[in-house]
């Protein structure tokens, strides 16, 4: 069992908006601003899509922006696309003992 | 660009060893950052193994710390991971990476990964 609770799965069609919740506890998610966001196609490398719970790397596009309130983060796709299809995991650091854990991941459907 | 490779056996027996291999290229693992290891068992999530930064910091994930070592040959930019004991829970998708430094209060840790290898599947069988 993961220590951050994702949706086993979301589904949207093209042009929609989706939103991907992360639920953790006041020892993780709700005690630090270091959530981050992966995106994985299948057979694919992780790749991240936002850290520090709402900064996007370069190259990630701005239809993908993270939040947070409380003890869960979220990740909201706008305008979704067919290769937005993929596996979504969160992860949030959780203190100078556990360190980082991850979510068990959420599959993205694209109708 | 960075890239990250991993290499070794994709087969190990019950109770022995696994050894992998992380490549860096376009970077020397001298200059910076955290390089570690993160796992994926076969439909499931992801699991940081450890990691080392260059100037001697380390992070172990608790629950494997007894059987995780992982050593660095600056010469070859390249680092190593050797899990003792495997049995069948330890199969997995294992990904090298790198991650930056980042600190709450007095302790640190890998921050987000950056930069991930592609991956490479060891299955512990007999």
């Amino acid at each position: 069992q993961s220590a951050l609770t994702q949706p086993r799965s979301v589904s949207g069609s093209p042009g929609q908006s989706v939103t991907i919740s992360c639920t953790g506890t006041s020892s993780d998610v709700g005690g630090y601003d270091y959530v981050s966001w992966y995106q994985q196609h299948p057979g694919k490398a992780p790749k991240l899509m936002i850290y520090d719970v709402s900064k996007r790397p370069s190259g990630v596009p701005d239809r993908f922006s993270g939040s947070k309130s409380g003890n869960t983060a979220s990740l909201t796709i706008s305008g979704l696309q067919a290769e937005d299809e993929a596996d979504y995991y969160c992860c949030s650091y959780a203190g100078r003992y556990t360190f980082v854990v991850f979510g068990g991941g959420t599959k993205l459907n694209v109708l | 660009q960075v890239e990250l490779q991993e290499s070794g056996p994709g087969l190990v027996r019950p109770s022995e060893t696994l050894s992998l291999t992380c490549a860096v290229s376009n970077y020397s693992i001298s200059s910076g950052y955290y390089w570690g290891w993160i796992r994926q068992p076969p439909g499931k999530g992801l699991e940081w193994i450890g990691s080392f930064y260059h100037s001697g910091s380390t992070y172990y994930n608790p629950s494997l710390k007894s059987r995780v070592t992982i050593s660095v040959d600056t010469s070859k930019n390249q680092f190593s991971l050797r899990l003792s004991s495997v049995t069948a829970a330890d199969t997995a998708v294992y990904y090298c990476a790198r991650a930056p430094l980042y600190c709450s209060g007095d302790s640190c840790y890998p921050g987000p990964v950056h930069y991930w290898g592609q991956g490479t599947l060891v299955t512990v069988s007999s």
